[in-house]
């Protein structure tokens, strides 16, 4: 089976700051990788995704990620955090049998 | 167009009872989940459906059955409630394949008491 890790179940950082929040996976076949972002109470939103395409992604809001294989990650980043990025963040992989494997979350809070 | 769309959005259930979580997507979506999501533990996959009528266990299925009789319906039925089993269920749908993205309901927050 696949996994995901996230380090830091807690980030905090300054409006304005860059916001990084780690993921690692462990997987023995290509992935498909995943970021999605949990509002308070609401369901979860694709903010982007790797498929084996180009290995930085750009997705909504200013997010992006790198896909790197050898250091097994696919960390997500923003230049400049705002207010409204205050949220919970989701790292996901999925393999061929259609199963999808959800690190444990990122609560980013974002300090004025 | 409402997306995925899931009732109850609370409830509250004693040992013992049964309930069945409703889940509706209007996307023409092959592909259904349902998920818990647990405090810390991010979100565990219950079960899926490829299709109509074709389902499969995820990570963690005990406790809960399903059924797909429509591409649009996916009912997740608890038959005898625990406490073990409070906790928020999204619903999801996608494109046939693993790398399609994953389209989720607003939840269902699940008491046991």
């Amino acid at each position: 089976a696949q996994s995901v890790t996230q380090l830091g179940s807690h980030v905090s950082v300054s409006e304005g700051a860059l916001v990084l929040l780690r993921c690692n996976y462990s997987s023995s076949v290509p992935p498909y990788l995943f970021w999605y972002v949990q509002y308070p109470n609401q369901g979860l939103q694709l903010l982007l995704k790797y498929t084996s395409a180009a290995t930085l992604v750009k997705g909504i809001n200013g997010f992006e990620a790198e896909f790197k294989k050898s250091e097994t990650s696919f960390h997500l980043t923003k230049p400049s955090a705002h207010m409204s990025d205050a949220a919970e963040y989701f790292c996901a992989v999925s393999d061929s049998g259609n199963q999808f494997y959800f690190g444990t979350g990122t609560s980013l809070t974002v300090i004025p | 167009n409402a997306g995925v769309t899931q009732t109850p959005k609370f409830r509250i259930l004693k040992i013992g009872q049964s309930m069945t979580l409703q889940c509706t997507q209007d996307m023409n979506h092959n592909y259904m989940y349902w998920y818990r999501q647990d405090p810390g533990m991010g979100l565990k996959l219950i079960y899926y459906s490829v299709g109509a009528g074709i389902t499969d266990k995820g990570e963690v299925p005990n406790g809960y059955n399903v059924s797909r009789s429509t591409t649009e319906d996916f009912p997740l039925r608890l038959e005898l409630a625990a406490p073990s089993q409070t906790s928020v269920y999204f619903c999801a749908s996608s494109y046939p394949g693993y790398q399609e993205t994953q389209y989720f309901g607003p939840g269902t927050r699940l008491l046991v008491l």
